[in-house]
């Protein structure tokens, strides 16, 4: 079975720049969670849905960052403008049920110069 | 709130040696716990996980852990390490209620002498 599945996996813009990250997640899994990784703050969870819907989006930095999950087969985090301290590695995960563990995706590296 | 500590930042072991990873935990009930491996470049791999029942949870790749509620650790333990087992390891703490959002440690580099 295919993994949860992002792109791009590298990503390079200049400051100011709309991106957007996809994932795919495992079909069949019912909840999807976005993670940012940078050295400082190590893993954050940014925003999480259950069946499409975003249940806790408290970790999302600010404004600029959104997200959205239009189907259980499709999600996309957002960041417009972006900024240098966005550059990051941003992680999509996913699960099926409650006794499972979440499976991650192999993530995007972000730099945003 | 929920918190996982890893005391170690990094660990230097010798093949073939043992190899232990402490992690302790803050929770208010008993949780889930996982352990995740994270190689250079790739996502987290899952390598075991404790829900309930038998408190020694035997994992992929070899490795075991250890639930100790009066210690609130879960602490990874493999008994000979191999070169490949150099990456980052994640502690990692959630609910029993439904949504599973997980709180993670901030991570065990383990570097594995020859």
């Amino acid at each position: 079975d295919a993994g949860v599945i992002q792109s791009p996996r590298h990503e390079v813009t200049e400051m100011g720049q709309e991106v957007t990250l996809r994932c795919k997640p495992i079909s069949g899994h019912n909840s999807l969670f976005w993670y940012r990784q940078t050295m400082m703050r190590g893993l954050e969870l940014l925003i999480y849905f259950n069946n499409n819907v975003p249940i806790d989006d408290s970790g999302m930095p600010e404004d600029r960052f959104s997200a959205k999950m239009p189907n259980a087969s499709f999600s996309t985090l957002k960041i417009q403008p972006s900024e240098p301290r966005d550059s990051a590695v941003y992680f999509c995960a996913s699960r099926d049920s409650r006794e499972e563990p979440q499976h991650f995706g192999d993530g995007t590296r972000l730099s945003i110069l | 709130a929920q918190s996982v500590t890893q005391p170690d930042i990094h660990i230097t072991v010798s093949e073939g040696a043992s190899l232990e990873l402490r992690c302790n935990y803050s929770y208010g009930a008993t949780p889930y716990l996982f352990w995740y491996v994270q190689s250079p470049g790739q996502g987290l791999q899952l390598l075991l996980k404790y829900f309930s029942g038998d408190t020694l949870v035997q994992g992929i790749k070899g490795f075991e852990a250890e639930f100790k509620r009066s210690q609130s650790s879960f602490n990874l333990r493999k008994p000979s390490v191999h070169w490949s087992d150099a990456a980052e390891y994640f502690c990692a703490v959630g609910p029993k209620a439904a949504g599973n959002k997980l709180t993670f440690g901030g991570g065990t580099r383990v570097l594995v002498k020859p």
